[in-house]
């Protein structure tokens, strides 16, 4: 069966400090990769996604970036943190068939002090 | 563009008590796909349900019920004799039927509390 693992649970970084989420996946091969972002109001904003290794699209614009080196290894990452980088971090994998639904990770809780 | 609209910020019933969760959706797609997810406390997401647009059978699985509207594009969600493990926030979504990355664009959520 299908795992996705996301690390760290929380993380609690001052402003300026870079910062590197990690995702994995396993059970799987090929899949598409999606980072989340859960602020304050609950609303799901997509940041990142990826069909395949070294292709990232970048929803909107922002202090962070994502890489994938792997091809189940998703990295959310920033050079310097700001206040507003704040919220709870979902990493989340699909398979590519048209009715395949997403799967979600437990989540980085992160707060930028 | 997508949209998902769930208008009811929160939800509070007593527990035993049916409850309906509402969410309308807007696209331009013939062909799409509506989710649902349940987030407990513990803040991972969890999926529920997904239903082609092709078909507006209704769906039921135990205690949870899904109400498939095309004419008026809404899916709504009903849980009938609510426990206190349904507390959560629970999210509607929506994703096109096209190649590529499939993006899933979520309401904004629900939040359903049930009191003992």
């Amino acid at each position: 069966s299908q795992t996705i693992h996301q690390w760290p649970a929380t993380l609690v970084q001052p402003v300026g400090s870079p910062l590197s989420l990690e995702c994995t996946v396993e059970g799987t091969s090929n899949p598409n990769l999606y980072w989340y972002r859960q602020a304050a109001g609950r609303g799901l904003q997509l940041l990142f996604y990826s069909v395949g290794i070294g292709q990232i699209s970048s929803e909107v614009p922002q202090n962070l970036s994502a890489s994938r080196p792997q091809d189940r290894q998703f990295i959310l990452s920033s050079k310097k943190l700001l206040l507003s980088d704040s919220g709870f971090y979902l990493c989340a994998w699909r398979a590519r068939s048209y009715n395949s639904p997403l799967h979600f990770g437990n989540g980085t809780r992160l707060t930028v002090t | 563009a997508q949209k998902v609209t769930q208008a009811q910020t929160e939800i509070s019933v007593v527990e035993k008590e049916d409850v309906t969760l509402d969410c309308v959706y807007e696209t331009r797609d013939t062909t799409y796909y509506l989710f649902w997810y349940k987030q407990p406390p513990s803040g991972e997401l969890v999926f529920l349900i997904r239903r082609n647009s092709f078909d507006e059978q209704n769906e039921i699985s135990g205690r949870y019920s899904w109400n498939f509207q095309k004419s008026t594009s809404s899916f709504n969600f009903t849980i009938t004799a609510s426990q206190v493990v349904d507390s959560a926030v629970y999210f509607c979504a929506l994703s096109p039927i096209i190649q590529g990355a499939q993006k899933l664009v979520f309401g904004q959520g629900t939040r359903l509390t049930i009191n003992p």
